[in-house]
């Protein structure tokens, strides 16, 4: 079995500070990890993902995450925060093997403050 | 516009009757999800195919459920004699190869009265 958590339903940040969005997982094997952000009424937008290779991993709109494999966390960080930022971000993982069914976090709402 | 394009993106419908629900996956992209979100929650998989062969299905898809991609190109999902609890966003993605992301569609938001 494949779980995501995210241990924070919600995150304020100050607008230009840095932003952290946690996330661990739990998955038979190697995982496949990736993070996705919901804006009101669009789909899920692809962020960045872990596959193999360097730790830290960079993607769309200044976005970083870093897979820490012995601590099993895949957290999403951004070293200066926009007000354009806030939305609803979920992590996903799935194994390296086997089905590709991608098993999602219950997500975490993230809101800049100006 | 090339991504992945859902129809209808709403559907209301009485309780006990049946609906379907379209996705065009991206060109060329030979595997194609669909997931299911309820408010508050993250998308919860409900079936994968790769080429026109369904290779999962969760338990999510009762018997009521059923999805088809008949030539390997779009999908159709379709729920007979609907209820209540299937009142959800039904999102669909599709991706190039199975270490790629899943590139996802706007979704079809079902109410049932």
């Amino acid at each position: 079995a494949q779980s995501v958590a995210q241990p924070e339903d919600q995150v304020n940040v100050a607008e230009g500070n840095p932003l952290t969005v946690k996330c661990t997982y739990s998955v038979s094997g190697n995982p496949y990890l990736f993070w996705y952000v919901q804006y009101p009424n669009r789909g899920l937008q692809f962020l960045l993902k872990y596959i193999t290779g360097d730790n830290l991993v960079k993607g769309s709109y200044g976005f970083e995450a870093e897979f820490n494999k012995s601590q099993t966390s895949f957290h999403l960080k951004k070293p200066s925060a926009l007000v354009s930022d806030s939305a609803l971000y979920f992590c996903a993982v799935r194994a390296d093997f086997g089905n590709e069914k991608l098993t999602f976090g219950t997500g975490t709402r993230l809101t800049i403050i100006p | 516009d090339t991504g992945v394009s859902q129809d209808p993106r709403h559907k209301i419908t009485k309780r006990g009757q049946n609906v379907t629900f379209r996705c065009d996956p991206i060109s060329e992209h030979n595997r194609l999800y669909w997931y299911r979100q309820t408010l508050g929650q993250g998308p919860e998989f409900l079936t994968y195919f790769q080429n026109e062969a369904q290779l999962e299905k969760s338990r999510l898809l009762s018997d009521r459920f059923s999805a088809e991609r008949p030539k390997g190109s779009f999908s159709t999902l379709e729920i007979q004699r609907t209820e209540q609890g299937d009142s959800a966003m039904y999102l669909c993605a599709s991706s190039s190869s199975s270490y790629n992301e899943q590139f996802f569609g706007p979704g079809t938001r079902l109410t049932v009265l």
